[in-house]
């Protein structure tokens, strides 16, 4: 079954830059997008195909992709970013493929 | 602004039906496709289904033999049953539409979740 792959904790001091990563075969030519969940609310979609970011989500949140990794980039990280950020992706039969999530600490 | 709210039971005991409800205000569920996702406490998410009005369904393939979702045009709203639960099954079940964009999709709208235990 497709996979996508992300580490399961990062990182960041406020202000600073915060990059996580997901890695999955095929992702090269695959739309990736990006979920911000805090604890005990629903997922917030803040990346969609690659590098859109939905109305409302601030500038400071980017994303962008090499080869098969996609990468969300949070720059001037606050610490209302804190959360855990959801990688997603299709595999080649339309199938919907979740990351298994990293936890972002801003220390 | 486009609204889901997820409708459940709670509780659901082993070996029973789970049947869940999503309701949808702000738009017409014969556009766009509708999806179910669930998270078990303290992990991440997981796929389960989605819907086009004129379409058959998709299913996560490691829950396809137990699950349907359906939709009521009519009450704008739609639905997933998830049979022969466990306790493997407890989770926060989501609602939400799926945007496609081929070749990919992405969910911009979810409901606010509800928690199913499975527990006799």
């Amino acid at each position: 079954s497709y996979e996508l792959t992300q580490p399961p904790s990062v990182s960041v001091s406020p202000g600073q830059t915060a990059s996580i990563t997901c890695s999955g075969g095929e992702l090269g030519i695959r739309y990736a997008c990006w979920y911000q969940q805090k604890p005990g609310q629903s997922p917030v979609l803040v990346i969609y195909q690659d590098t859109k970011r939905p109305s409302g989500i601030p500038e400071r949140f980017s994303g962008s992709k090499s080869g098969n990794t996609a990468t969300l980039t949070i720059s001037g990280t606050q610490a209302m970013d804190e959360g855990d950020y959801y990688c997603q992706a299709w595999d080649s039969t339309t199938v919907v493929v979740f990351g298994g999530g990293t936890k972002l600490t801003v220390l | 602004q486009v609204h889901l709210q997820e409708s459940g039971p709670g509780l659901v005991k082993p070996s029973e039906t789970l049947s869940l409800t999503c309701s949808v205000s702000g738009d017409s569920i014969s556009r766009y496709y509708w999806s179910w996702i669930r998270q078990p406490p303290g992990k991440g998410l997981e796929w389960i289904a989605y819907i086009y009005y004129n379409g058959r369904p998709n299913y996560n393939p490691s829950l396809k033999s137990r699950v349907a979702i359906s939709l009521d045009t009519s009450k704008n709203r739609f639905s997933l049953n998830l049979s022969s639960v466990t306790a493997a099954d407890t989770a926060v079940y989501y609602c939400a539409r799926l945007d496609v964009v081929p070749p990919s999709g992405y969910f911009q709208y979810w409901g606010q979740g509800t928690l199913i235990t499975v527990s006799s």
